[in-house]
């Protein structure tokens, strides 16, 4: 079955320094695809990267990079200079094309709660 | 702009009672998803869908059926609301393939007394 774990309950950064938040992932297809998305206290899902398991760098989307280690299953997301405006929970998630089917299934983990510290 | 508008916001509902949480997408997505958000716990999947009138059973199924009999709607339906069944409700939806891009609506926060 497919899994999604994040270690890190809650985080804490100190401004303008990076972070690394962590997800490790289980799935026996070779083909998937991996999200990381931030959800503010406001509620809203926000899209912040994505990396595909055959794409050969790692994704970086502005302040945004992803630490793939396909290998290790993982993909860690890293964010550089932090900012007060990043305090919110973050979600790993894996997206996979379930086998002899035509369909995907996105499931999510557990998520990681940074908070960025003035 | 993607659109995912989910028809109530907030709702009190009584044990025993049958709840319809009803989702829209406006960028003709194949694919579409409910999950519930507890803290600690995450998103978990409940079902979705690939198709108008196909339904696959997510992580948690159980207590919960689903209706999409137009490519738009997504309708999420609690046949007898429990205590247990109090949380967030997100629907999602993206086009079908491995890079796509998934969007949520706002949620929908479904209290059972």
């Amino acid at each position: 079955a497919q899994k999604i774990t994040q270690t890190q309950p809650g985080m804490f950064v100190q401004e303008k320094e990076a972070v690394t938040l962590d997800c490790t992932y289980d799935t026996s297809d070779p083909s998937y695809g991996l999200f990381w998305y931030k959800q503010p206290s406001s509620g809203e899902m926000i899209f912040l990267i994505y990396q595909g398991s055959y794409d050969q760098q790692n994704a970086t989307e502005g302040r945004y990079s992803l630490n793939f280690q396909k290998a290790r299953k993982s993909a860690n997301l890293v964010i550089s200079a932090s900012q007060l405006g990043d305090s919110a929970m973050y979600f790993c998630a894996m997206r996979e094309r379930l086998m002899k089917t035509s369909y995907d299934k996105v499931i999510f983990g557990p998520g990681t709660s940074l908070s960025v510290i003035p | 702009d993607v659109k995912v508008t989910q028809s109530s916001r907030y709702l009190v509902k009584r044990t025993g009672e049958k709840v319809f949480l009803e989702c829209v997408q406006d960028m003709d997505h194949e694919n579409m998803f409910w999950y519930r958000q507890d803290p600690g716990l995450g998103l978990r999947l409940i079902y979705f869908s690939y198709d108008v009138k196909m339904k696959e059973k997510g992580d948690i199924p159980e207590g919960y059926s689903v209706s999409r009999e137009k490519k738009e709607r997504f309708s999420l339906i609690l046949e007898s609301a429990s205590t247990n069944q109090t949380s967030m409700y997100l629907c999602a939806s993206s086009f079908l393939g491995l890079g796509n891009t998934i969007y949520f609506g706002e949620g929908s926060w479904l209290t059972v007394v």
